[in-house]
């Protein structure tokens, strides 16, 4: 059983470009977050999705982020115009129905913006 | 505004030693859990509580949820290099299912 699986593990982009990180949830799960860590830091929560469905994005800056969790395939974390301040460790968590208990985290995506 | 506050920042302490990592907050949680990260790593769960004032073991460590379900500890007895890592503790508040991190202590024990 395949645990929650992120890419890329590593990202670079320049500033101005857009950055489109994925994450395919344990098999059987229907519900996953993102979460934002800075070094030395804990998580920061970003936005909870069901199945094409947003639950809560109270975390999600206004402008230039974006989350999907589509019907078929991995969930998506958009940030479009990076900027410097992106830079960070972007961990996405699932778990299993019907409400969710234990978080199951991938092993993260680190975004480098130069 | 940090909802959940953890303490100490860092920690350093010889192998064998005993320690307490607290995590604290103004608001009431509907559950807390524990999670250790390591690095490179994403977090793992340790622990769930869900009752005021419970208490959980897990072979060398101890949790305990406060009575009014604000604050919560984590007690490591004769701490190992293994324990070594970044503990964090979540909760969720009201009906919802948004799991708020704290700010994390790390945890370095020296052989």
């Amino acid at each position: 059983n395949a645990g929650v699986m992120q890419n890329p593990r590593h990202l670079v982009r320049r500033r101005g470009q857009e950055a489109r990180l994925r994450c395919s949830p344990m098999k059987g799960h229907s519900h996953v977050y993102w979460y934002r860590q800075l070094p030395e830091e804990g998580l920061k929560f970003m936005v909870y999705l069901q199945k094409e469905n947003i639950i809560d994005e109270s975390g999600m800056p206004k402008e230039r982020f974006s989350a999907e969790f589509p019907k078929e395939g991995p969930s998506i974390l958009r940030i479009q115009q990076v900027v410097r301040g992106d830079s960070a460790a972007y961990f996405c968590a699932s778990s299993p129905p019907p409400d969710p208990g234990e978080l199951f985290f991938g092993e993260g995506s680190r975004l480098t913006v130069l | 505004t940090q909802l959940l506050e953890q303490s100490p920042q860092f920690l350093s302490i010889q192998e064998g030693e005993n320690l307490t990592v607290y995590c604290n907050s103004s608001s009431v949680f509907s559950s807390l859990q524990w999670y250790r990260q390591e690095p490179g790593e994403g977090p793992v769960l340790l622990v769930t509580v869900v009752t005021g004032g419970e208490v959980k073991k897990l072979k060398r460590l101890t949790f305990q949820f406060g009575d009014a379900r604000k604050d919560s500890s984590l007690h490591i007895t004769a701490a190992q290099p293994g324990d070594t890592g970044l503990y964090l503790c979540a909760g969720t508040r009201g009906g919802t299912y948004k799991y708020i991190f704290g700010t994390g202590t790390r945890l370095k024990v020296l052989a």
